[in-house]
């Protein structure tokens, strides 16, 4: 019940490349948590979701409930996108959030 | 703007040694959350705090695990006898309400049980 599958596993890029990251999951939520690790650890926030699309700057977050399927995109990445991107879901029959072993992005200049 | 602050932001004790983790959330925020990271490895769940008490917590959070509000500010997490594999990076979370809400993270605090 509670894997959250995330890919790529790693992924490098270009600057200015437009980047996708996906996050499945097996079964029905009520929110999805997409999150950025920086290299010395800390957790930042990005979007949370339960349907639709949500877009800050140059990151857009959208869901398929239906697919159980969400995806991250950064346009016009840039080096300073280099982090990890996690993805946590909160299913339906509970209240904690399970964690995607993460997507770790390199950004070359 | 507002943040969750984590003190200490490193602490090394021994094994069998208790340790106690503060966190500071955000001051209009009412659900409270701590997180665990072992080095190299997911994030993890341990506990969510709401209304003075606890309202969900994971397999790991055990006898050993156990949390406060002791003030009005405060969130502590402790841990009564620590193991070696206590070590990881411990995340307070906190967010305004439950459903739906942004969980905005403090910076961790990371703890290395010799």
């Amino acid at each position: 019940k509670n894997e959250v599958e995330q890919s790529p596993q790693n992924l490098t890029a270009q600057e200015g490349e437009f980047i996708t990251i996906n996050c499945s999951y097996s079964v029905g939520i009520s929110a999805l948590h997409w999150l950025q690790q920086h290299p010395g650890g800390g957790i930042v926030s990005l979007f949370m979701l339960s349907s639709g699309k949500k877009k800050h700057g140059r990151l857009i977050a959208t869901i398929n409930i239906q697919e159980k399927h969400s995806s991250l995109h950064i346009t016009a990445s840039h080096p300073r996108d280099s982090a990890v991107y996690i993805c946590a879901v909160r299913y339906n029959t509970g209240n904690q959030f399970y964690f995607g072993t993460g997507t770790s992005l390199t950004v070359i200049p | 703007e507002p943040e969750v602050t984590q003190t200490p932001s490193h602490q090394v004790t021994q094994m069998g040694q208790e340790v106690i983790l503060r966190c500071v959330p955000i001051s209009n925020h009412l659900y409270f959350y701590w997180y665990r990271q072992i080095l190299g490895q997911k994030v993890e769940f341990l506990v969510s705090f709401y209304n003075n008490e606890i309202s969900e917590k994971s397999e790991i959070f055990d006898d050993q695990f156990s949390v406060e509000r002791p003030d009005g500010s405060n969130f502590t997490l402790k841990i009564r006898s620590t193991k070696l594999e206590d070590s990881a990076m411990y995340f307070c979370a906190s967010s305004e309400t439950f459903v739906g809400e942004t969980q905005y993270f403090g910076p961790g605090t990371r703890l290395l049980v010799l």
